[in-house]
């Protein structure tokens, strides 16, 4: 079955500690993207990716990091940067970008900081 | 977000009724406008979407509506189960480039 995978399911980072959110899509879409999920809130965005080796900074990149060196890949590295970065994160992907096309998401990875 | 407003942020509805909720949003270019379910530890899914060519769609128990002079989209479940409570998310394109999620709103569905 096609979908996005999402890894791992919880992940708990210690202060000052870098941790990278793994995301895999075998849908062959060309758009992926990362937001962030905080209760009571819409999603917001992260990052975003267009075609491999590209990617656009979203409404909350500050403390992120992004690669997109396959196109069925898509990891997120949450940085020491990000003040407070517990949160539930979910990927997403698309057939392309732009506002033309619904997501596929992944099943989220909740990070939580200790 | 700003962009796209979502009411209710809350809904209780017995079982067999109907649950309606609104987005507007402030792009007047926005041609495409879906809908996200999300269970609890779970994903959104799409459920149903639109596009501003038409003015309602609808799937089974579900239908979409859109009203695109007032700037307002609308999601409507009829004869609710217990299997529709649920978070749901609108969507609304911002500039053509990405989209804007509601604040989502939570169903409960009472048996």
């Amino acid at each position: 079955d096609g979908g996005i995978t999402q890894s791992p399911k919880y992940l708990f980072r210690k202060e000052g500690q870098n941790v990278t959110l793994s995301c895999e899509q075998n849908l062959n879409h060309d758009a992926m993207y990362w937001y962030r999920q905080d209760p009571g809130q819409g999603l917001r965005l992260i990052y975003y990716s267009q075609i491999v080796n590209d990617f656009q900074k979203g409404d909350i990149a500050e403390g992120y990091s992004v690669s997109r060196e396959k196109k069925e890949s898509f990891p997120l590295t949450v940085t020491s940067a990000q003040k407070n970065p517990t949160a539930f994160y979910l990927c997403a992907s698309s057939i392309a970008t732009g506002a033309d096309y619904g997501y596929t998401f992944g099943s989220g990875t909740r990070l939580t900081v200790v | 977000g700003e962009n796209v407003e979502q009411h209710p942020s809350t809904l209780s509805v017995q079982e067999g009724d109907s649950a309606v909720i609104k987005c507007t949003y402030s792009d007047s270019a926005s041609n495409y406008f879906p809908w996200y379910k999300q269970e609890l530890g779970k994903g959104p899914q799409l459920i149903i979407d639109i596009r501003s060519n038409v003015g309602e769609k609808k799937d089974q128990r579900i239908a979409v509506t859109l009203n695109k002079t007032a700037k307002h989209f609308s999601l409507h479940i009829t004869e609710t189960q217990p299997e529709d409570s649920a978070v749901y998310f609108c969507a609304a394109p911002l500039n053509g480039n990405q989209f804007y999620f509601g604040t989502g709103t939570s169903l409960t569905v009472i048996p």
